[in-house]
């Protein structure tokens, strides 16, 4: 069974420390894998990871991927109260004639204290 | 600017009524989706769409059905509505290989 595991669940740090949020999956035909940030209603999307490796990069947030080991971070450097939110991990996965699905972890809820 | 739209951002119902939440996209995209989001357990695919009039089931379709007659619009049904419904429902559009974009969510009460 296709799973994606987020940890951890929550995390509660204060403005300036630095944050790494984790992402492990088990998918078969593995396409992609995607970070949400969620305030109080849509998810926004973050970020897309397909190669191994390659950083990518959003003014203090960054996300790398690693196929072999199977999992992906998320890095937040000098967080400020606006980051405080539900970060979600979803993973594609490619099955039968259509496209993807996004399998989405349970994700983590972080809180940036003043 | 991408849109998808959900025609409910509260909905209260009562117990054995029949329900229909909407969700419209001005993208184009092939492919729609619907989840449900309950704390603790993340979201949860209910049921998709990759075509007009194609539908599959998700991980929990059971208590629910979906009708896609347009390509821009999907709508989740709930045949008959109860207490264990009661979820926030996003609605979600996705084109080719490209990131997927959610509706702004519906917080629906069962009573």
């Amino acid at each position: 069974e296709d799973k994606v595991v987020q940890s951890p669940l929550s995390l509660v740090v204060h403005e300036g420390d630095t944050v790494t949020l984790n992402c492990s999956y088990e998918v078969t035909n593995f396409r992609s894998l995607l970070w949400y940030k969620q305030e109080k209603k849509a998810p926004t999307f973050l970020f897309m990871l397909t190669s191994s490796g390659i950083e990518k990069k959003s003014g203090r947030l960054s996300s790398i991927l690693d196929k072999k080991e199977l999992f992906s971070i998320l890095n937040i450097t000098a967080t400020q109260t606006g980051d405080s939110a539900v970060y979600l991990c979803a993973v594609e996965a490619l099955g039968g004639g259509s496209q993807g699905n996004l399998i989405f972890g349970k994700g983590t809820k972080l809180s940036v204290k003043p | 600017d991408v849109k998808v739209t959900q025609s409910s951002r509260y909905l209260v119902k009562r117990t054995g009524e029949k329900v229909f939440l909407e969700c419209v996209q001005d993208m184009d995209h092939e492919n729609m989706f619907w989840y449900r989001q309950d704390p603790g357990l993340g979201l949860r695919l209910i049921y998709f769409s990759y075509d007009v009039k194609m539908k599959e089931k998700g991980d929990i379709p059971e208590g629910y059905s979906v009708s896609r007659e347009k390509k821009e619009r999907f709508s989740l049904i709930l045949e008959s509505a109860s207490t264990n419904q009661t979820s926030m429902y996003l609605c979600a559009s996705r084109g080719g290989w490209t990131e997927a974009f959610f509706g702004q969510g519906t917080r629906l009460t069962v009573v």
